[in-house]
């Protein structure tokens, strides 16, 4: 079974408009990390914000914020004020329970920001 | 100034070859990651090293040797090349395992590997 999901392969916006890319995980470990990068069309992959399951508030680093919803098992990415730059694939990730820090990666959304 | 570099960034080699990719990071951190993206540009991890001691080695061929002479370093060493093997290879990098902040991975580059 899955234990990271986006529903969403591909995505589109208007620059300046905000964006939310969609992630669910599962798992049934209480203390877990679940992450997002960003990967452009040169390959490399980016970290962009990451959310622990005992966090009280919802991450943020500038334009991005996680909209983490526990009880619904969903760490959603929002990107505010979208620009041409972000058009790149997106990737959830968990951290594997007990397991040495293994990232368990989603199937990615590509994001194409237009002008 | 680079915090995860990998060598090479591109690989070009016959199938039946063997080949090595080279990745070291500057960032101090104890726990060294090799991942792989396949043309789906699925990223499933392949091995980890914590100070130079193997922890993670999920199911992959023993064809896929690594090696960690420090902790700055892991290289990934292929036997055998096959058509399958063709992907990125990603090294990763991150402080000692723990349930923080801490554990975010740093990625290199890739490697873009071709089997012929």
């Amino acid at each position: 079974a899955q234990k990271i999901t986006q529903t969403q392969p591909g995505m589109f916006v208007q620059e300046k408009e905000a964006v939310t890319l969609d992630c669910t995980y599962d798992t049934s470990d209480p203390s877990y990390g679940l992450f997002w990068y960003k990967q452009p069309s040169s390959g490399e992959m980016i970290f962009l914000i990451y959310q622990g399951s005992y966090d009280q508030q919802n991450a943020t680093e500038g334009r991005y914020s996680l909209n983490f919803q526990k009880a619904r098992k969903s760490a959603n990415l929002v990107i505010s004020a979208s620009q041409l730059g972000d058009s790149a694939m997106y990737f959830c990730a968990m951290r594997e329970p007990s397991f040495y820090n293994k990232l368990i990666f989603g199937a990615g959304t590509r994001l194409a920001v237009h002008p | 100034d680079t915090a995860v570099s990998q060598t090479p960034k591109y690989l070009v080699t016959q199938m039946g070859n063997d080949k090595s990719i080279k990745c070291e990071q500057n960032l101090g951190h104890d726990t060294m990651y090799w991942y792989k993206q396949d043309s789906k540009k699925f990223l499933k991890i392949m091995f980890s090293y914590n100070n130079k001691e193997l922890i993670i080695n999920e199911t992959v061929p023993n064809r896929f040797s690594p090696k960690s002479p420090d902790k700055a370093h892991l290289n990934l060493h292929i036997n055998s090349l096959e058509l399958g093997d063709s992907a990125v290879y990603f090294c990763a990098s991150s402080r000692a395992s723990g349930r923080d902040r801490g554990e975010t991975q740093y990625f290199g580059p890739g490697t873009r590997l071709l089997v012929l």
